[in-house]
């Protein structure tokens, strides 16, 4: 398996701010996978970050709104930006590993967007 | 847009009975897996089985895998009240880049 953290747990925002996420891993990744969860709903990806190149984000998700950083392999950072009541929702980071290349997932962070 | 939809979207039962839940997918893959998620929280992986696999055992937990069909389902015998969470299937597409698509999910509520 993997050891992920994030941080913050959780957070409750004004609109129109930003809040920066946190991923850290306990070993070295290539690849590092940004999903969100919105209420009630399944995961989508957002972006896939790899260490330095710019992230790959998925139609739908744009970089001004999502910018990602990776400074190494252990790391990587999500922003939302702007922040609007819609962008309520669960952020996951996540990570493959083995031979099958199962993949895993940090805790989560829960953001609502007042 | 997802490409997994699963079956039942909830599903409640009685203590030590068991549950069965049920995945389909649109596209050729490389394997699926199936994740546990507890109240909105993190997702736990559950057991990842490969496209030339059929069946796969973990403790309570037996996932079978029907390529053909495009489906396939994730049994909990014996269930407990700790149990009771949010299921996922994902997909790993064969050419897909390693990027997983999700399941609807299905709600599993165990009785005590």
């Amino acid at each position: 398996s993997a050891v992920i953290s994030q941080k913050p747990s959780r957070d409750i925002c004004q609109r129109g701010t930003s809040l920066t996420i946190q991923c850290q891993v306990d070993s070295q990744v290539t690849m590092m996978f940004w999903y969100r969860q919105q209420p009630g709903q399944s995961l989508t990806l957002i972006a896939t970050a790899n260490q330095g190149s710019e992230a790959t984000y998925e139609s739908g998700f744009v970089i001004d709104k999502f910018p990602i950083s990776r400074p190494n392999l252990t790391f990587s950072t999500l922003t939302v930006s702007n922040m609007s009541p819609e962008d309520s929702s669960i952020y996951l980071c996540s990570v493959r590993r083995g031979d099958h290349r199962e993949q895993f997932f940090g805790p989560g962070t829960r953001l609502t967007v007042l | 847009s997802q490409q997994g939809e699963e079956d039942p979207q909830a599903l409640s039962i009685q203590e030590g009975e068991n549950a069965t839940m049920n995945c389909s997918y649109k596209t050729s893959i490389n394997n699926l897996q199936w994740y546990r998620q507890n109240s909105g929280r993190g997702l736990v992986h559950l057991i990842l089985i490969r496209s030339n696999e059929r069946e796969k055992h973990s403790g309570r937990l037996r996932v079978t895998l029907d390529t053909s069909k495009k489906s396939s389902s994730l049994l909990i015998t014996a269930s407990r009240a700790a149990d009771t969470a949010s299921y996922f299937c994902a997909t790993d597409a064969l050419r897909g880049n390693e990027k997983l698509t999700f399941g609807t999910g299905t709600r599993l509520t165990i009785i005590p």
